[in-house]
């Protein structure tokens, strides 16, 4: 079956521009997430979605970050004014969202470069 | 404050030797522990996982061992195969309502043929 996609997969920016990153999570999969790797680091934590709940948050590192989720699908993360720091590789991930369940499938990533 | 570590960014194993890739965490609320294996431009990959009540998860060459006094796991791999060379991420699970990840830095592993 068809797995995580993302789109772009790069896109590059100007410094101070608005940019808008989508994810189709795996039907079905009501808990989503969002990552951010930078170079040479880790996956850093940014936001989750789990069905009809407020998301958790508390991983955006600032309020030019926000992201939506329609339903239990598309997901968006919009970057507003973007900055050079802000250039890394963000990453969605789904799961079934039980209790049981714990692996995330995750999509290939979008490589953001902030010029 | 990071959660979960994993103190040795990179790693070099012969072929057919044993890899042991090492993690530490510091919430002892943490209730799933994963690995993943990520290859360049790709996400990562889900590769074993240990629930919080066990010490030991096996499957094929790899297996994760967890001791919670220590709060530490390992994910031991053998015999190494080139196709392993990847980076591998330790991550956590934090229970109680929500199931966020909490992630290491990662492991770069190189096999040499």
């Amino acid at each position: 079956g068809a797995g995580v996609s993302q789109s772009p997969s790069n896109k590059v920016t100007e410094k101070g521009k608005d940019v808008e990153l989508r994810c189709d999570p795996i039907s079905g999969h009501t808990a989503l997430y969002w990552y951010r790797q930078r170079l040479g680091q880790g996956l850093e934590f940014l936001i989750y979605f789990q069905g009809n709940s407020a998301p958790d948050k508390s991983g955006l590192p600032s309020d030019r970050f926000s992201a939506e989720r329609t339903g239990e699908s598309v997901s968006t993360l919009t970057i507003q004014r973007t900055q050079q720091e802000d250039s890394a590789v963000y990453l969605c991930a789904s799961s079934p969202g039980l209790e049981s369940s714990y692996e995330q499938y995750f999509g290939p990533g979008t490589r953001l470069t902030v010029t | 404050d990071q959660q979960v570590k994993q103190n040795s960014p990179s790693l070099s194993v012969q072929e057919g030797r044993i890899s042991i890739l090492n993690c530490d965490y510091t919430n002892s609320m943490f209730d799933y522990f994963l690995w993943y294996k990520k290859y360049p431009a790709e996400g990562p990959t889900f590769l074993i996982s240990i629930s919080s009540i066990k010490d030991k998860n096996e499957d094929g060459r790899f297996t994760v061992f967890l001791n919670k006094s220590a709060k530490h796991l390992s994910l031991h791999i053998v015999p190494s195969q080139p196709g392993d060379s990847a980076v591998y991420f330790c991550a956590a699970r934090s229970a109680g309502g929500t199931y966020k990840y909490i992630f290491g830095t990662g492991t770069r592993l190189k096999v040499l043929a």
